[in-house]
């Protein structure tokens, strides 16, 4: 059985920084691209980055460029969002979701939740 | 970017109704659209991919169309267990957008 399991939420303040985290499970890992969606509290569906199966290409939202990155460790099968200058609109619970060979965001984990507040 | 735009915003339907929801895209991405399905509390769920294939484990009541920039979602006959919110997205090009989403209710 196909597994995600965020972890790493938490409330911090406004330019501070966090890192989360996405273990999986039950699929091939480094060979899928995994990707981070944000939903903001009552708000819709927000994507944020993709990293492919190999680490290769990264892909970002023009609203966490230069402050988000997205780096996975195939070893672990964890995949990772350092999240920096954490501003209050970055407030949201975010997943972690996977591809298939067809297609995109196929299976997605439960999600974690960052506050980012003073 | 490119700008997803869902249509209604919100729809109120009855059980057994025939829904459509329309997605239109602000340039075309040709087939790379895929439809949501969220319900409170929980993680979307995928239901359609490239337009019209139907996600393994989808009821076939919901059917997709659409190419270059319109798109639509149908529910044939609505399901209680079919009120939630949908949501369009693009996987043509990166950044991935989504729709703002079409909040499903109860009439």
């Amino acid at each position: 059985e196909v597994q995600l399991l965020e972890s790493g939420g938490g409330l911090v303040q406004p330019g501070e920084s966090l890192r989360l985290s996405c273990a999986a499970s039950g699929f091939t890992f480094s060979s899928y691209t995994i990707n981070w969606v944000r939903q903001a509290p009552g708000q819709g569906l927000e994507w944020v980055s993709a990293m492919s199966g190999r680490g290769g290409r990264t892909f970002y939202a023009d609203s966490v460029k230069g402050r988000f990155s997205i780096s996975r460790d195939n070893s672990q099968n964890t995949l990772y969002l350092q999240m920096d200058t954490l501003r209050v609109e970055d407030t949201a619970i975010y997943y972690c979701a996977r591809d298939s060979a067809e297609t995109t965001l196929v299976q997605w984990g439960q999600g974690t939740l960052v506050v980012v507040s003073s | 970017d490119i700008q997803m735009t869902q249509s209604p915003s919100s729809l109120s339907a009855s059980i057994g109704d025939r829904v459509t929801i329309s997605c239109r895209a602000s340039q075309s991405i040709t087939y790379y659209l895929n439809w949501f399905e969220q319900k409170p509390g929980k993680a979307p769920k995928l239901l359609i991919y490239a337009a019209s294939s139907l996600q393994t484990g989808v009821p076939s009541r919901f059917s997709g169309s659409g190419s270059g920039t319109d798109f639509t979602l149908t529910i044939s006959s609505l399901q209680p267990e079919d009120f939630a919110t949908y949501y369009c997205q693009q996987s043509h090009s990166a950044p991935y957008t989504f729709g703002q989403g079409t909040r499903l209710e109860i009439k």
